[in-house]
C-alpha cells in the first residue's frame, strides 16, 4: 500500500522556469492538498480539492496552479514561473473527507529556486 | 486573524513525561489534530479531539478545551525515538485547516 506518492523528491531550479509536481494517492480518498513548509511557520495550504475535477484556493495560491482529473490519480501542483520565494519543501496529502478525517501525507518534494 | 501558538522548543529526559501546549483562536471550532514530524519526514496523524476532555492512545495522551482554545499533548516514557516535532493543527469554520509551526522537542539521555 503505497498511500500517498509525491514525485519528483528533490528538484533544483532557475528562477523564472516551470514545473509540474506529482502526487498520487491509492487511497480512494476525496480530498487532496498541497502544502508548502518552510522554517518557522506552520504548513501553508497553497490549493485543495474535494473531488475529481474541482480544485480550489487556499491560503498562499499566488504563483501556483492545480489540476485534478481524476480522483484516484495524480493531482498536480505547477509552477508557472518559478521565484526564489517559492524555495520550500511542499507536501501533497489526502483525507476521506475535509473535516474530522486526519490528512495523509506524501514523502514532500523539496524545491529549490537559484 | 486566526493564530495557533505552540512553544518553538522543548527538551526533556529519555522515561521522563513532557507535556506540549497549544493554544488557538480560530473561525470557529471542528477539531483539533495533533501531528508528529521527524525531522526531513512527512506528518504522521497522532491524534484528534472534538469534544473536551482527555484522549489517550498508549503513550500519548491528548486534552482539549474548547472554552480556553487550549489542548496539550503529554508524552509518557519519553524514548529517544520521540524526538520529533510535534504540530498542533485546528479545523476552523469552513473546514479549512489551521496549522501551528510545531514545537521540536528534543530527548535527552
Amino acid at each position: 500500500n503505497a498511500g500517498v506518492t509525491q514525485t519528483p523528491k528533490f528538484r533544483v531550479l532557475k528562477t523564472g522556469q516551470s514545473m509540474t509536481l506529482l502526487c498520487a494517492q491509492d487511497m480512494n480518498h476525496e480530498y487532496m492538498y498541497w502544502y508548502r513548509q518552510d522554517p518557522g511557520m506552520g504548513l501553508r495550504l497553497i490549493h485543495y480539492s474535494v473531488g475529481e475535477g474541482t480544485t480550489a484556493k487556499g491560503e498562499v495560491p499566488d504563483g501556483y496552479n492545480v489540476s485534478r482529473l481524476k480522483k484516484k490519480q495524480n493531482f498536480l501542483l505547477g509552477l508557472e514561473s518559478a521565484a526564489p520565494s517559492q524555495t520550500s519543501v511542499y507536501f501533497c496529502a489526502s483525507s476521506p473527507s475535509g473535516d474530522t478525517q486526519p490528512q495523509h501525507f506524501g514523502d514532500g518534494t523539496r524545491l529549490s529556486i537559484l | 486573524g486566526q493564530n495557533i501558538d505552540q512553544p518553538t522548543e522543548m527538551t526533556a529526559t529519555e522515561g521522563a513525561i513532557v507535556q506540549i501546549n497549544c493554544t488557538y483562536q480560530t473561525s470557529g471550532f471542528n477539531g483539533l489534530f495533533w501531528y508528529q514530524q521527524h525531522a526531513g519526514e512527512a506528518p504522521t496523524f497522532l491524534s484528534y479531539n472534538v469534544l473536551d476532555g482527555l484522549e489517550e492512545k498508549g503513550r500519548f495522551s491528548s486534552f482539549l478545551s474548547r472554552s480556553k482554545g487550549y489542548s496539550y499533548l503529554l508524552l509518557k516514557e519519553l524514548q529517544m525515538k520521540d524526538s520529533a516535532s510535534y504540530l498542533c493543527a485546528v479545523t476552523d469554520s469552513n473546514y479549512q485547516l489551521i496549522w501551528g509551526a510545531g514545537t521540536k522537542l528534543i530527548i535527552k539521555p
